[in-house]
């Protein structure tokens, strides 16, 4: 079992539906990322967070520390917003960035 | 202000060459990783430099190596490639270990 699960794996939507990625893991962190991912490769990361909640204009993210989960919201979806979504874990100990599978993000017109 | 650059974009090498690999991160910042990007296993971890100190190590073999130099530029080396070595080879710079990543767009190898 990996120590970071994300769901789910592939996502369609309508543009202006409300989207949900889940991440779920089974160490012990320090803090977890939200990466976006689009074609082509680079990388932009979207939030760091170690507690509560956090807001970037439609993107919300949030962690439950106790259940060891953390959510990725968007409102208003963009086609723009199509993209693979990471969640990563900063191991405690550690220090060393622990990544999910993806979850790959696909917004229709 | 620069973002992290990452250089070349593209190598091709064939199995049993060495290659090394350059990433200059955004002035400032003192931390410097390392990441392999494949379909089949996705991110995964290689090192993290901080301050010219090797902080943190995944789970690779000895053929993976860096470096970081005192501007904080970091090289990153892997010798006798293998096939499985082909991959998107990505940096990322921070200030601190509690800030955010910047990443670089990247190094794409091919071990033909």
């Amino acid at each position: 079992k990996n120590e970071v699960e994300q769901s789910p794996q592939n996502l369609t939507a309508q543009e202006g539906e409300f989207i949900t990625i889940n991440c779920s893991y089974s160490v012990g962190i320090s803090a977890l990322h939200w990466l976006q991912q689009h074609p082509g490769g680079g990388i932009v990361s979207l939030f760091m967070l170690s507690s509560g909640k956090k807001k970037h204009g439609r993107l919300i993210a949030t962690i439950n520390i106790q259940e060891k989960h953390s959510s990725l919201h968007i409102t208003a979806s963009h086609p723009r917003d199509s993209a693979v979504y990471i969640c990563a874990v900063l191991v405690g100990g550690a220090q060393k960035l622990v990544f999910g599978q993806g979850t790959r993000l696909t917004i229709n017109p | 202000k620069a973002g992290v650059t990452q250089t070349p974009r593209y190598l091709i090498k064939t199995r049993g060459q060495q290659v090394t690999l350059s990433c200059s991160p955004i002035s400032g910042h003192r931390s410097v990783s390392w990441y392999q990007q494949t379909p089949g296993q996705g991110l995964q971890f290689l090192f993290e430099y901080f301050s010219e100190t090797q902080r943190n190590k995944g789970n690779f073999p000895g053929r993976f190596s860096g470096r970081q130099f005192s501007n904080s530029r970091s090289e990153m080396n892997v010798s006798t490639l293998e096939l499985g070595d082909s991959a998107l080879y990505l940096c990322a710079s921070r200030r601190a270990t509690n800030e955010k990543l910047f990443f670089g767009s990247g190094t794409q190898l091919s071990v033909l």
